[in-house]
């Protein structure tokens, strides 16, 4: 049974600030990673895809993949009150293994 | 360029009542996907298909038939429907090689 781990949070960031979400897998083979937002009675928003060790910046967001540790972050900079949404890890290739997702506020 | 679109946005059925969630993509995708959302489980895969002809289970099929009818279309059948396939039912596609999912906006389904 492949498992996809998250805080479910609430994770509460002031504005302005480095918002970091956290995500660890247990299928070792994965290799695809993704990041989706999701807005309260809206579907999930596909924001990051990493595939390899390292960085990956878009904007604001910065997505971190460590295989060895099987570990995948997402670190959103400058957080802003639209940020405010739960935040989905997947993890996988043809259907998608995903974690329950933490829900981030961001606080004016 | 809609992208993926789904049919009804809402529905309410009585135990044991059938119908079919319809879904398609104007993308060219060839992977296509039905995902259930429920509060505290999170996103599961029911069924997938990975090319015009396939069909492939996921982690949830059970009470749930699927139809790769086209590229475009993939639709999602409920035989005789019972409460515990009260949800929130999304499809989604992908192109080729990239395996990056986008989702439809969604059936919310309550089976009574």
């Amino acid at each position: 049974q492949k498992e996809v781990e998250q805080n479910s949070g609430p994770l509460s960031v002031p504005e302005g600030a480095i918002a970091s979400l956290n995500c660890t897998y247990s299928d070792r083979g994965s290799q695809s990673f993704f990041w989706y937002r999701q807005y309260s009675g809206k579907s999930p928003e596909l924001i990051m895809s990493i595939y390899s060790n390292g960085d990956k910046e878009d904007g604001r967001f910065t997505a971190q993949l460590n295989k060895a540790s099987q570990y995948v972050s997402l670190l959103i900079r400058d957080s802003q009150p639209s940020d405010s949404a739960t935040y989905l890890c997947a993890v996988g290739a043809d259907g998608l293994t995903f974690g329950k997702g933490t829900h981030l506020i961001i606080q004016p | 360029n809609a992208g993926v679109t789904q049919t009804p946005k809402f529905q309410v059925l009585k135990t044991g009542q059938s119908m079919t969630l319809q879904c398609a993509q104007d993308m060219n995708h060839n992977s296509m996907y039905w995902y259930r959302q429920d509060p505290g489980m999170g996103l599961r895969l029911i069924y997938y298909s990975a090319s015009e002809g396939t069909t492939d289970k996921g982690e949830v099929p059970n009470g749930y038939n699927v139809s790769r009818l086209n590229k475009r279309e993939f639709s999602l059948r409920l035989e005789s429907a019972a409460p515990s396939q009260t949800s929130v039912y999304f499809c989604a596609s992908s192109a080729p090689g990239l395996y990056e999912q986008y989702f439809g906006p969604g059936t919310r389904l309550t089976v009574t």
